[in-house]
């Protein structure tokens, strides 16, 4: 089983900031990376999958990063709808696919 | 509009079982294949089982196999989820979601429903 692990657990940026969130695989997974945003009481949505490529209706502030064992997630310029939990999940090697613990973004 | 709509969670005593439902709408049910992944209070996301489209195939996280049972009817876009022998850990919302069109290229979850909560307890 591939683990996944992200960095850091809580990251605090202020609005109007850029955010950078990191996801590391035990092993590689090439580009078969994908990231969700969870926020209170709500189900995770799809932002990006295959790396670097937008769901659809995100917005292009919302950008990826990286190959085989680091990812990263860019959020270019902080809005308030953005302040949630976000998980990396691969789907190279499945079953299971396999999600990281997740990095919660809070407001500076 | 793509809905996914959970139902059937509750208190249920360990050892016990209970069947979740997922009915979908919004788009061709049998073309894309189906999964249900979950999470503990408090913690993160893990997968716990996925069917194809035409209800041929099915996988299984390790931690439910043998346990769990993921079917489909197709007729009503429904997916069920049959737990049996719960233990404390199963306590979790239960999502069901959408996979990718490609589901063997990118097994990624792009339509949610809200979850329904299952909480196994004495």
């Amino acid at each position: 089983e591939i683990v996944m692990t992200q960095s850091p657990a809580t990251l605090s940026v202020s609005p109007g900031e850029r955010a950078t969130l990191s996801c590391r695989a035990s092993q590689g997974v090439s580009i078969n990376l994908a990231w969700y945003q969870q926020k209170p009481g709500q189900a995770p949505r799809l932002l990006i999958y295959g790396t670097s490529t937008r769901a659809t209706g995100i917005p292009a502030r919302f950008s990826g990063s990286g190959s085989g064992t680091e990812f990263t997630l860019t959020i270019s310029s902080l809005q308030s709808e953005d302040f949630a939990v976000y998980y990396c999940q691969q789907y190279h090697n499945w079953p299971p696919v396999t999600f990281g613990q997740g990095t919660r973004l809070e407001i500076k | 509009e793509v809905q996914v709509v959970e139902s059937g969670g509750g208190l249920v005593q360990p050892g016990g079982s209970l069947r979740l439902s997922c009915a979908a709408s919004g788009f061709t049910f049998i073309r894309y294949a189906m999964t249900w992944v979950r999470q503990a209070p408090g913690k993160g996301l893990e997968w716990v089982a996925v069917i194809s489209g035409g209800g041929t195939s099915t996988y299984y996280a390790d931690s439910v196999k043998g346990l769990f049972t993921i079917s489909r009817d197709n007729s009503n876009n429904t997916v069920y989820l049959q737990m049996n022998s719960l233990r404390a850990e199963d306590t979790a919302v239960y999502y069901c979601a959408r996979v990718s069109i490609d589901w063997l290229l990118y097994n990624v979850f792009d339509y949610w429903g809200q979850g329904t909560l299952v909480t196994v307890s004495s």
